[in-house]
């Protein structure tokens, strides 16, 4: 089944904790990116990457990292969390950067302490 | 400053009759068009899209109007089912279905039977 992975689902912090949050795509994708959902705001883009080794920041990316070391995986860091980064995050993938159609994780809700 | 505005953030329908979800454009280089379903709990899904030159595309009980000269589109759906309830976000991009996808607050659709 093609889909979209994150991990984990749920997750209660500490300010300064470091986190990582996984995501993985089944589908061969070029393309990988991370939201955040936030009420009255929407979708966020916080960094996106178009290959192995190509990552670019998004609308939202200060206190986040990413790194893009396999195609499959899209992993997002956070170094040291801090409350307003309480949130809930979303993968998503799509074939090439041209690509119609998104495909998004099932989200990961973040609570910083 | 949002780029893309839906500004009702509910709407409640009798099933049978139309949905017609609005999107607002603020950014003139937007040239590609998305919505997307959000089901509690999960990820957003794809559901139709338009690129600029176009101001019209269906998908079964799907249509997307684009109404350029006004930066608006609107998703109506028809005949509403139950199954329709959830969050719909518009989405928007410049350099057709190659940009980042900027997105609305959402609006949440109920279907009453």
């Amino acid at each position: 089944e093609a889909q979209v992975t994150q991990n984990p689902r749920y997750l209660i912090t500490v300010t300064g904790k470091k986190l990582t949050v996984t995501c993985s795509q089944n589908m061969n994708h070029e393309y990988m990116s991370w939201y955040r959902q936030d009420p009255g705001l929407g979708l966020r883009q916080i960094y996106y990457s178009m290959n192995v080794e190509v990552t670019d920041k998004g609308d939202v990316p200060e206190g986040y990292k990413v790194s893009r070391k396999e195609k499959r995986n899209f992993p997002l860091i956070l170094e040291s969390p801090s409350p307003n980064q309480t949130s809930l995050y979303f993968c998503a993938s799509r074939r090439y950067r041209a690509s119609n159609e998104q495909f998004f994780g099932p989200g990961t809700r973040l609570t910083v302490l | 400053d949002q780029q893309v505005k839906q500004n009702s953030p509910s709407l409640s329908v009798q099933e049978g009759r139309i949905s017609i979800l609005n999107c607002d454009y603020t950014n003139s280089m937007f040239d590609y068009f998305l919505w997307y379903k959000k089901y509690p709990a999960e990820g957003p899904t794809f559901l139709i899209s338009i690129s600029s030159i176009k101001d019209k595309n269906e998908d079964g009980r799907f249509t997307v109007f684009l109404n350029k000269s006004a930066k608006h589109l609107s998703l109506h759906i028809v005949p509403s089912q139950p199954g329709d309830s959830a969050v719909y976000f518009c989405a928007a991009s410049e350099g057709g279905s190659q940009g980042n996808l900027i997105f609305g607050k959402g609006t949440k659709l109920s279907v009453k039977p």
